[in-house]
């Protein structure tokens, strides 16, 4: 079956850069999405095909994709942005996939 | 503002059946431009996509889960429903609705219900 990979961790201090990846197979074919949840909370989505930011969702939050790997970059991280990251996608057949999730700690 | 709220039993018996539905309000489920979906996360885990419905009743499955899963919908109501047969611990899970943009090679969730936890126990 179809996976995307993130690395199960990521640590970065307020004001700086975040970079959490994903990688899969069918991402150069299909877009991915990416996916806010804090504990005891839904996800919210904050990427969608690959680059677009909804409405509501800070400038600080960008999406960029390079072959099988996207990338969510979170500029100038907030306390507040602590929280598991989820990329998702879809395979050839349709069939919607997520990554394992990412946890993102603020030192 | 499109709203979607979970519904249903918080325990069910292994073997048994576990329904769940899903309400939508502040838009109309028949609108033809989205799916309806369920997904699931079992406690501490990961998120798991179940399958998601069209307003005319059209599914597609996760092919993991699809030999024990049914959705359907109901458009009077502006609800659409799943169920899992044969439950087992495995199936202990917080499970979500959302609305499943769907489209070409675009398929994302948003916005999403608040999530009902659902634990499978005698």
């Amino acid at each position: 079956s179809y996976e995307l990979t993130q690395p199960p961790s990521v640590s970065v201090s307020p004001g700086q850069t975040a970079r959490i990846t994903c990688s899969g197979d069918a991402l150069p074919k299909q877009y991915a999405y990416w996916y806010q949840q804090k504990p005891g909370q839904a996800p919210v989505l904050v990427i969608y095909k690959d680059s677009e930011r909804p409405s509501g969702i800070p400038e600080r939050f960008s999406g960029s994709s390079s072959g099988t790997t996207v990338t969510l970059t979170i500029s100038g991280v907030q306390a507040e942005d602590e929280a598991d990251y989820y990329c998702q996608s879809a395979d050839s057949s349709g069939t919607c996939v997520f990554g394992g999730g990412t946890k993102l700690t603020v030192l | 503002q499109l709203q979607l709220q979970e519904s249903g039993p918080g325990l069910v018996k292994p073997s048994e059946t576990l329904s769940l539905t899903c309400t939508v309000s502040g838009g109309s489920i028949s609108s033809s431009s989205y799916y309806w979906g369920w997904i699931r996360q079992p406690p501490g885990k990961g998120l798991e996509w179940i399958g998601s419905i069209y307003y005319s009743g059209s599914t597609y499955y996760n092919p993991s889960l699809k030999s024990r899963v049914t959705i359907s919908v109901d458009t009077s109501k502006n609800q659409f429903s799943l169920k899992l047969s044969s439950v087992t611990a495995a199936d202990t899970a917080v499970y979500y609705c959302a609305r499943h943009w769907n489209g070409g090679n675009a398929n994302w969730f948003d916005p999403w219900g608040q999530g009902t936890l659902v634990t499978v126990s005698s």
